[in-house]
């Protein structure tokens, strides 16, 4: 069965570095993968989104790189802050646009 | 601009109750729109989704049923909920048939089954 895999143990980083995050899956052929940040008790929000043949995207601190041949997805925070302290989930998505979610790994950011 | 509303934020309910959940987007026409669950440290359930106005497709057999009476409202409800249905209830839209975006997520209710 398909399965998404991202770290259960929460990232403790401190500030000012770059904080990466894994998301491994299997038995699954995405033609897309998305990233989410999510707050306590708040709804995801969405960060970046990258296809398959693509190996790597940017938005201003984020950089999200993706290895098919690996199943596996990178997201890298530059210049971490404390602000940036959250659960990152990502997201696989197939042609049918339905998507299959990873648990989410917790970010810390110590000052 | 694009927003979605969801209520209430927490709700307490004894075992037995009936349960309604609404979802209502604003600013787009013809979204796909989702019902999540979400249980502590696991990822996103899918419960269900909907591609038009009467249009639904279950995921995951249970005691909970949605409809979307209008095109832009998604209503989450059950007859008699059980312990198992406490969670964390999450209403999210998306373009249609469009993968450049991400799903767009309401703030979620909390339900409590005592």
């Amino acid at each position: 069965s398909q399965k998404i895999e991202q770290n259960s143990e929460a990232l403790n980083i401190q500030e000012g570095k770059t904080a990466t995050l894994t998301c491994n899956y299997t038995n699954y052929s995405p033609a897309y993968l998305q990233w989410y940040r999510q707050d306590p008790g708040r709804g995801p929000v969405f960060l970046l989104l990258i296809r398959e043949n693509e190996k790597e995207k940017r938005k201003e601190r984020l950089k999200v790189t993706f290895d098919t041949t690996l199943k596996q997805s990178l997201f890298h925070i530059t210049a971490s802050q404390p602000a940036d302290s959250a659960t990152y989930l990502c997201a696989l998505g197939d042609s049918n646009y339905q998507l299959i979610w990873g648990a989410g790994t917790k970010l810390i950011i110590k000052p | 601009s694009q927003t979605i509303h969801q209520w209430p934020a927490t709700l307490v309910q004894p075992v037995g109750s009936p349960l309604s959940l609404e979802c209502t987007v604003e600013g787009t026409s013809n979204p796909n729109l989702y019902w999540y669950r979400q249980a502590a440290g696991r990822g996103l359930q899918l419960l269900f989704y909907s591609v038009g106005i009467g249009q639904i497709s279950s995921e995951v057999p249970q005691n909970l049923s949605a409809s979307r009476p209008q095109d832009r409202q998604f209503i989450l409800s059950s007859k008699k909920l059980l312990l198992s249905d406490s969670g964390f209830y999450l209403c999210a839209w998306s373009v249609v048939q469009a993968s450049n975006y991400g799903y767009t997520f309401g703030s979620g209710t909390r339900l409590t089954v005592v």
